[in-house]
């Protein structure tokens, strides 16, 4: 069974500050998306990343693939009030690409 | 162009009873897959669904099930609703091709009483 586990679980910063969060695993995946969801809501698509190695941009969002395919970073620089809410890594494999879920990062940005 | 919808949005439901959750893809991907999601937790896979055959089954009992119309909607049935099935069920939808990328819909809140 392929597990990702996220961490922190729950992170409460400041507007300015600067995060970082984490997605590990022992499995190689094809790829990684991160996504951010909203209470009530379906998960919004933020990046996939395919190639080991790989850094792609979002405004203030960094993420970072892993040399191995097998972890993940999401990097937040100057943080907003906007940013809150729950951030999950997924990491995709098998010939359905089904996607294994970590259990989430829960981001408070406050003003 | 619309995104994924779901219907319906929240339901209630008694021990026992037999739900049907409805999905409409985006226009052009013809892959859909079912998640559940536990309050706290991330989205568990249940089903992928391509050109109305069965691509993926994750681990949940048999009283759950699938099926993709030839529009590429699909319906999930769970039979003999369990307390423990409360739940957001979340439907995706993807263009099977480079990527493989998967958008959600809003959801179905299902709450079994």
């Amino acid at each position: 069974t392929q597990l990702l586990e996220q961490s922190p679980q729950f992170l409460s910063i400041q507007e300015g500050e600067n995060l970082t969060v984490y997605c590990n695993s022992s499995s190689v995946f094809s790829s990684l998306q991160w996504y951010r969801q909203e209470p009530g809501e379906g998960p919004v698509l933020l990046v996939t990343v395919v190639t080991g190695g790989e850094v792609k941009k979002l405004k203030r969002l960094t993420f970072q693939f892993g040399d191995a395919r097998k972890d993940s970073s999401l990097h937040i620089t100057a943080a907003q009030p906007g940013d809150t809410g729950l951030y999950l890594c997924a990491g995709s494999s098998g010939s359905a690409r089904q996607l294994t879920f970590g259990s989430g990062t829960q981001l408070t940005v406050l003003p | 162009d619309a995104g994924v919808t779901q219907s319906p949005t929240h339901l209630i439901k008694t021990r026992g009873q037999q739900v049907t959750l409805r999905c409409s893809p985006i226009s052009g991907h013809k892959s859909v897959s079912w998640y559940q999601q536990v309050l706290g937790q991330g989205p568990q896979f249940i089903f992928q669904y391509y050109e109305k055959e069965e691509r993926g089954r994750g681990n949940f009992p048999d009283r759950f099930s699938a099926r993709q119309f030839p529009n590429y909607s699909s319906e999930l049935n769970v039979n003999a609703l369990l307390l423990g099935d409360s739940a957001l069920y979340l439907c995706a939808s993807s263009f099977v091709g480079e990527g493989y990328e998967q958008y959600f819909g809003p959801g179905t809140r299902l709450t079994v009483t």
